[in-house]
């Protein structure tokens, strides 16, 4: 059955430092890929998404995956970590079939 | 442009009742989907609908419905509440079909059930 692993319930990185968060897929063929976030009281908001195409996907705010196939990964990274990206972010995958499965979630905290 | 807005943002319900959700898409949208959002499941695709049919349907029971109108509104119920229904719901739109398009989400309804 298809799954998304997030791991990491909580991250926490300095304001300035690298943000790394991780994601993994399972499914028998590629999958569309999704990142969103969250914040507080909001629904959610499209960070970056992976149809076909070139693997490395750049999103809003900074923000950007990669889609590895041999490592069934799709890691999502931001050069320089913003207080403003203090938020909770979801990995998520889309099969042929149109069904979306999420992950957990990953709450991002950024330290001053 | 105005975005996706989800009625009512707060409801209490008791176990036992039914509860009526409503989404308005953003205007030209013609996909809307739902989803809820729990702690424990974290979040769940309930269904998909466009053009006023439902295209897809999670691992729900049969006490979650919805439907859409003609002017690409949606609607979502939920009968005989029970405890585990409390949750963030969270309606999205789309363009197209779901596969195709970004989705556009609403703030949630937070349902409490009692």
């Amino acid at each position: 059955a298809q799954s998304v692993t997030q791991l990491g319930s909580h991250v926490s990185v300095s304001e300035g430092a690298l943000v790394l968060l991780r994601c993994n897929y399972s499914s028998s063929v590629p999958p569309y890929l999704f990142w969103y976030v969250q914040y507080p009281n909001q629904g959610l908001q499209l960070l970056l998404k992976y149809t076909t195409g070139a693997t490395l996907v750049k999103g809003i705010n900074g923000f950007e995956a990669e889609f590895k196939k041999s490592e069934t990964s799709f890691h999502l990274t931001k050069p320089s970590a913003h207080m403003s990206d203090a938020a909770e972010y979801f990995c998520a995958s889309m099969n042929r079939d149109d069904k979306i499965i999420f992950g957990k979630g990953t709450r991002l905290h950024i330290l001053p | 442009k105005a975005g996706v807005t989800q009625t009512p943002r707060y409801l209490i319900k008791t176990r036992g009742q039914q509860v009526t959700l409503s989404c308005s898409p953003i205007s030209g949208h013609r996909s809307v989907s739902w989803y809820q959002q729990t702690p424990g499941q974290g979040l769940q695709f309930l269904f998909e609908y466009f053009s006023e049919t439902q295209r897809n349907k999670g691992n729900f029971p049969g006490r979650f419905s919805g439907r859409q109108f003609s002017n690409s509104r949606s609607e979502m119920n939920v009968s005989t509440l029970e405890l585990g229904d409390s949750a963030l719901y969270l309606c999205a739109s789309s363009l197209g079909q779901l596969s195709a398009d970004t989705q556009y989400f609403g703030p949630g309804t937070r349902l409490t059930v009692l």
